[in-house]
């Protein structure tokens, strides 16, 4: 696609509910990144992908965090038993290492309410 | 711990003003530096990307410079306009491929 696409814009769940966030990447770009940003605050690093393996986890919060991306293009963050805390805007962005690195696109961002 | 500091934190100027936003850093092996512009609520959107080989890049009313040796990046914006208010995030990335952000200038600009 022509941009970073994310899915849903919006997700409001209650607390220990499971929830699914898309990312779909600019078509080519090998490279995916998730980041989840509170108010107020900057962009907080969670997953980077090249392909389809996880290069860098090292920002996952806990193991109620998980993402993948099976086929190398559309990426899922997977949160289970949610919690309050997990309520903020999920960014995705997505870059062509191959083509001058870390130039990275963002989505419009998916944002999550934890009642 | 290689950091990535934005000065200042906030910002309110009448329209018209033409302004700096600050952005410094501790990487001295920085690969490129992007300034993003965030509207409230919304997601990040591209303004500037220099590399680590250029001195500036301008875009419109936009001109972002790059010193490496000072470790420092700075946001130019001429004739500001109300429709510029948001926060500006500066992003660092290392030649290892460490992304580091700013915090951020939020920028308001008053009619």
């Amino acid at each position: 696609g022509a941009g970073v696409s994310q899915t849903p814009s919006n997700k409001v769940t209650e607390k220990g509910k499971y929830v699914e966030l898309r990312c779909d990447p600019i078509s080519g770009h090998t490279a995916l990144y998730w980041y989840r940003q509170s108010l107020g605050q900057g962009p907080e690093f969670l997953i980077y992908f090249q392909g389809t393996g996880a290069a860098d986890d090292s920002g996952l919060p806990n193991d109620r965090f998980f993402a993948v991306r099976p086929e190398g293009s559309v990426s899922t963050l997977k949160i289970q038993r949610t919690e309050r805390g997990d309520s903020a805007m999920y960014l995705c962005a997505s870059s062509d290492p191959g083509a001058g690195a870390n130039v990275l696109t963002f989505g419009a961002g998916s944002r999550l309410t934890v009642l | 711990k290689q950091e990535v500091t934005q000065i200042p934190a906030a910002l309110s100027v009448p329209e018209g003003e033409n302004l700096v936003l600050n952005c410094s850093f501790t990487d001295s092996a920085i690969y490129n530096l992007q300034w993003f512009r965030q509207d409230p609520g919304k997601g990040l959107t591209s303004l500037l990307l220099i590399q680590s080989s250029q001195r500036e890049q301008t875009s419109g009313r936009l001109n972002a410079s790059l010193d490496k040796s000072s470790g420092r990046s700075t946001l130019y914006i001429a004739a500001s306009q109300p429709g510029d208010s948001a926060t500006y995030l500066c992003l660092s990335a290392g030649n290892n491929r460490k992304l580091i952000w700013g915090l951020g200038t939020s920028l308001a600009v008053n009619p």
